[in-house]
């Protein structure tokens, strides 16, 4: 079974702080993905990478950053939070030729 | 017009009925097709790719309209547990040759007993 696994279910930051979150894969994916959530305005890409190193910018990448040192991790780094980055943050993976994302359970983040 | 429309519903069923949803694409050169279910704060899980042809899982239809850009699913003799929301995704070629997944908002779908 595909397993994607994210740092924090649930998250509460003050407007300003520098936030961090952490996706995991154990399928040796060469894909993934970062999306957020919103109520009326479905799933929006972020940043996705197809390789270790890689990054490319997704629909709505201002405001965000990401890194990926080594294949089954992918983590989004908000530099400075804002109140309008609160949402739900789902982190997923692909293999390579392979059409299907497998999510993580997201993360609930409440910027203050 | 959006690349991807659904229809956000709710729609609300008794058990054992059945219920179909569509899900329009604006691009013609779309090339692949997935339902994913989405259940309430969770994240989403593919349901089935749909194929040119059609394709069945169960209780669950899929189908491909290319000549009237859409596609369907079809659910029947509903659960209580296919309460959930539904969501198309449409993947097609952009610029440069690389392949953009865009995400339809889902419909609501609850069973009722």
């Amino acid at each position: 079974d595909v397993k994607v696994t994210q740092s924090s279910r649930y998250l509460v930051k003050r407007t300003g702080e520098k936030v961090f979150l952490e996706c995991v894969q154990d399928m040796d994916h060469e894909n993934m993905f970062w999306y957020r959530q919103d109520p009326g305005l479905g799933l929006r890409l972020i940043y996705f990478s197809y390789d270790v190193k890689m990054k490319e910018k997704g629909d709505i990448p201002e405001g965000y950053s990401v890194s990926r040192e080594k294949k089954e991790r992918f983590s989004l780094i908000l530099e400075s939070a804002s109140t309008n980055q609160t949402s739900m943050y789902l982190c997923a993976s692909s293999s390579q030729g392979e059409e299907t994302q497998y999510f993580g359970p997201g993360t609930r983040l409440l910027v203050l | 017009r959006k690349e991807v429309e659904q229809d956000p519903g709710p729609f609300n069923v008794p058990e054992g009925a059945t219920v179909a949803f569509n899900c329009t694409y604006s691009n013609s050169a779309s090339q692949s097709f997935f339902w994913y279910r989405q259940d309430c704060r969770k994240e989403p899980k593919l349901l089935m790719s749909v194929y040119s042809s059609g394709n069945e899982d169960g209780r669950f239809t899929a189908q491909l309209n290319r000549a009237s850009q859409y596609i369907s699913l079809l659910i029947r003799d509903s659960k209580l547990s296919d309460s959930a929301t539904y969501l198309c995704v449409v993947i097609m070629n952009n610029a440069g040759n690389n392949r953009k997944l865009i995400w339809g908002l889902g419909t609501s779908l609850g069973v009722n007993p």
